[in-house]
């Protein structure tokens, strides 16, 4: 399996606190991902970074930035968490380092509970 | 837009039938398509991807997949369904890599012995 480290694993934390979640690479894979995770719904695609400082939005991406200054980290931020975040949020990696860009690798996720 | 459907939220098979798992999209070109497995408390990991070329696919722990374009469908089968099976399944679509990929709702597979 990728390296792919998620922290943390769970977290809870009140409505109106900030929230960052970080999702650490040792693939120096191009691309990676944020989803979120809810019953229902299936997987949907927050933000996602195609290089270092290059970030775009995806599907659900209200509520939500992202960082990364660095390949290996991407860093997802609630500035102002609301009950409607919680959930379960996976870091996703693709894209390597020999250009091809075949598979998706998931981290295992962290359980995020606002209350 | 893209969309991945699936019309089955749970199905429950006996160890050692067949399987199949139905997954229906919407894509005007040729989709990439994708079906992953969760187990409980983990991430998703690819079973078998279609980009083009045969339409049967086959994936790792004896899955496979078959691309009918015209139905629209990317169905998974497996001949003989092991109790280590029972777990999530997610269908999804992409249109040229994993920068827009659409998830289904996914189908929890339930085995009894």
């Amino acid at each position: 399996d990728a390296g792919i480290t998620q922290s943390p694993r769970h977290k809870v934390t009140e409505t109106g606190t900030p929230v960052t979640l970080r999702c650490h690479q040792t693939e120096n894979h191009r691309y990676m991902y944020w989803y979120r995770q809810d019953p229902g719904h299936g997987l949907r695609l927050i933000h996602y970074s195609y290089g270092v400082k290059d970030t775009d939005k995806g599907e659900v991406s209200d509520g939500y930035s992202v960082s990364r200054s660095k390949t290996e980290d991407f860093l997802l931020t609630l500035e102002s968490a609301t009950s409607s975040q919680t959930s379960v949020y996976f870091c996703a990696i693709s894209g390597t380092p020999d250009g091809t860009n075949e598979k998706l690798f998931f981290g295992s996720g962290t359980q995020l509970s606002v209350l | 837009a893209q969309s991945v459907t699936q019309p089955d939220i749970h199905i429950t098979v006996s160890e050692g039938a067949s399987l199949e798992l139905r997954c229906n999209y919407s894509y005007g070109a040729t989709p990439y398509l994708f079906w992953y497995v969760q187990s409980p408390g983990q991430g998703l990991q690819l079973l078998l991807k279609y980009f083009s070329g045969d339409t049967l696919v086959q994936g790792i722990k004896g899955f496979e997949a078959e691309f009918k374009r015209s139905q629209s469908s990317f169905n998974l089968r497996k001949p003989s369904v092991h109790w280590s099976d029972a777990a999530e399944y997610f269908c999804a679509v992409a249109r040229g890599g994993y920068q827009k990929v659409t998830f289904g709702t996914g189908t929890k597979l339930q085995v009894i012995p």
